[in-house]
């Protein structure tokens, strides 16, 4: 099955800076590929996804590169704001028949720091 | 529109007890599926249904019974409560197998 590793566990940014968090996946198979926010007692909440046919999409200050190639993906946010300090997580699945639900990373606590 | 909805928010259990743990959503979403949240862990996948009577084991099956009977509806059971599925169990729609949205999720300690 899939198995979707995810760096770092905890980031921490000055509010302003940019951040960065990355997860390889192992499936060559997997094409679906969303990030995840969740706040504290909250639920996850969808921010951006890709599909395996674009190397990149962006959503005002949030974006993130998918190299299929070395099997990795990323979460790129600028300009951090206090609001952005959440637990984020990246998932993979392939999406179509005989899919068998999202493999998750195991998150990364982001803070931005005033 | 209410969504993906849970319940209850909240349960304790003893050792040994059974329980169901609702979820419903009005969004006609086919695809329906339940996960767990442990710390450090992240959300792992338990049973998922691509349809009314069709249900499929995930990465951690074991303990947990689930059934599809309607669209809308797709509860977890656990037949007799073990102190290691204490966890925060989330239920998820989706209109196919990616986009899937979350309920508000169930809080479980079993003592």
């Amino acid at each position: 099955g899939e198995n979707v590793e995810q760096h770092p566990s905890t980031l921490s940014v000055q509010e302003g800076d940019s951040a960065v968090i990355k997860c390889t996946y192992s499936d060559s198979a997997s094409n679906y590929f969303p990030w995840y926010k969740q706040e504290l007692g909250k639920r996850p909440q969808l921010i951006i996804d890709i599909r395996s046919n674009v190397g990149e999409k962006k959503d005002q200050r949030i974006a993130v590169t998918l190299n299929k190639t070395a099997k990795h993906f990323s979460l790129h946010i600028t300009e951090t704001q206090p609001e952005d300090s959440a637990v984020y997580f990246c998932a993979a699945t392939y999406s179509g028949g005989g899919a068998d639900g999202l493999t998750f990373g195991k998150g990364t606590h982001l803070i931005i720091q005033p | 529109n209410a969504g993906v909805t849970q319940t209850p928010k909240f349960q304790v259990l003893k050792t040994g007890q059974s329980m169901t743990l609702q979820c419903a959503q009005d969004m006609n979403h086919e695809y329906m599926s339940w996960y767990r949240q442990d710390p450090g862990m992240g959300l792992r996948l338990i049973h998922y249904s691509v349809g009314a009577g069709i249900t499929d084991q995930g990465e951690v099956p074991n303990g947990y019974n689930v059934s599809r009977s309607t669209t809308e509806d797709f509860p977890l059971r656990l037949l007799s409560a073990a102190p290691s599925q204490t966890s925060v169990y989330f239920c998820a729609s989706s209109y196919s197998q990616d986009e899937q949205y979350f309920g508000p999720g169930t809080r479980l300690t079993v003592t």
